[in-house]
């Protein structure tokens, strides 16, 4: 079992959806990221939390510490918000590796 | 104000040559980290260095693939003797003061292995 898991794995929506990706993460951690990568590869860090909330434009973000979830959402959804939304962790101190742990990725696609 | 910048962007190896990998921090930034996206894969952690110092190479092979962040330029990943099964993307992150700062990652190295 990964010690990240997204759902849902691909997600189709409209032009104008409101949209929720989750994590879950069955490990202690320090803070949690959230990442896109475009179609042509390139990756872009949207959030880094470790509690409560944070929102930039039309995304937001929130965590629960206890319950070992996150949340991505994305209001007014767009075409351009199509891309794969990477939830990563930075595992607590001693728990693992120094670098982030990944989960596989939610294939989003917006049609318009 | 430039973000980490990795070169090349595309880099294609015949089986049993050597490939070099360059990354960039962005400015400030004292710690880099190594990722490998292997086709149809999630991202894998694989080194994270800070200036002369390796300090976590949990995830990287251990033959073949070697990471140095010297004191001036970028930071390197070399993998010797390249195989079919190396062909991924490698993607380089920098943060300003290690693992519990915020990373910035750059465009990625494809690596194809012919």
């Amino acid at each position: 079992k990964n010690e990240v898991e997204q759902s849902p794995q691909n997600l189709t929506a409209q032009e104008g959806e409101f949209i929720t990706i989750n994590c879950s993460y069955s490990v202690g951690i320090s803070a949690l990221h959230w990442l896109q990568q475009h179609p042509g590869g390139g990756i872009v860090s949207l959030f880094m939390l470790s509690s409560g909330k944070k929102k930039h434009g039309r995304l937001i973000a929130t965590i629960n510490i206890q319950e070992k979830h996150s949340s991505l959402h994305i209001t007014a959804s767009h075409p351009r918000d199509s891309a794969v939304y990477i939830c990563a962790v930075i595992v607590a101190s001693g728990g693992g590796a120094d670098g982030l742990t990944f989960g596989k990725g939610t294939h989003l696609i917006i049609q318009p | 104000n430039a973000g980490v910048m990795q070169n090349p962007r595309h880099l294609v190896r015949r089986r049993g040559q050597e490939a070099r990998l360059r990354c960039s921090p962005m400015k400030g930034h004292s710690h880099v980290y190594w990722y490998r996206q292997l086709p149809e894969e999630g991202l894998k952690f694989m080194v994270y260095l800070q200036k002369e110092n390796i300090i976590d190479e949990s995830g990287m092979p251990k033959e073949r693939f070697s990471a140095e962040f010297p004191k001036e330029g970028p930071s390197i990943l070399r993998i010797q003797q390249v195989v079919r099964g190396d062909s991924a993307a490698y993607f380089c992150a920098s943060s300003h003061s290690g693992t519990y700062n915020e990373q910035f990652f750059g465009p990625g190295t494809r690596l194809t292995v012919l």
